[in-house]
């Protein structure tokens, strides 16, 4: 199975600051069919979760452009370029390359 | 309106089974992938299972041969039948839609029910 790691690499966040999250995978998630399917997801307080970014880098439907996604292979990183009160919550990335799909272990963000 | 509704959740003893539903509008379930999803309270989120458009089933090893996922075309709904259920096996149960490769969300989940709980404990 992949192992999906989290880390947070700075926390907490002043309001307007930037904020970055880390995720590495045990094993490439690039598919067979050359996509590299590793999402972004935020789950808000009592809320299921919610779609950020998709394929690395991909904003989703809705998402504020404040929201980035980059890396490649195993190295991937969530970044929020100012960070807004609604932004608190809990951010995981997934892989959806091969099954089982995993997520990470999540990563609060919490505001100063 | 694109949406997933989840029913069935309930309290439940060790060793007892339960299903839950997943009522789908706005598209067909049986065109895309869908996975159930489950967060044990103040955990992460745990992949469970998944039915392919082709209707290859996937199984988490937590629950393989324990779990069974499937769907009724014609009610355009997602079942997942659980058996011999364990504490550990308390939670929140999400129904998730799996966005087609080539659109929006790719490859990704980006429909997601409200949930619903299921405990189990004597």
């Amino acid at each position: 199975d992949i192992v999906m790691t989290q880390t947070l690499l700075s926390s907490p966040v002043t309001l307007g600051q930037p904020a970055s999250i880390s995720c590495r995978s045990s094993q490439s998630l690039v598919h067979s069919d050359r996509n590299t399917y590793l999402s972004w997801l935020q789950q808000r307080p009592g809320q299921p979760p919610r779609l950020l970014i998709y394929k690395i880098s991909n904003r989703f439907s809705g998402v504020p452009d404040r929201f980035s996604g980059s890396g490649a292979g195993t190295d991937f990183t969530l970044k929020i370029s100012r960070v807004e009160a609604e932004d608190v919550g809990v951010y995981y990335c997934m892989q959806t390359t091969q099954f089982p799909y995993t997520f990470g272990q999540g990563t609060k963000l919490e505001i100063k | 309106e694109v949406q997933l509704v989840e029913t069935g959740g309930n309290l439940i003893q060790p060793g007892g089974s339960l299903r839950l539903s997943c009522a789908a509008s706005g598209f067909i379930v049986s065109s895309d992938y869908m996975s159930w999803v489950r967060q044990a309270p103040g955990k992460a989120l745990e992949w469970v299972s998944a039915i392919l458009d082709d209707g290859t089933k996937h199984y988490a090893d937590s629950v393989k041969g324990r779990f069974t996922i499937s769907r009724d075309n014609f009610k355009n709904t997602l079942y997942l039948q659980m058996s011999s259920l364990r504490a550990d096996d308390t939670a929140v149960y999400y129904c998730v839609r799996e966005a087609a490769v080539a659109g929006q969300g790719g490859g990704a989940f980006d429909i997601w029910g409200q949930g619903t709980m299921v405990t189990v404990s004597s």
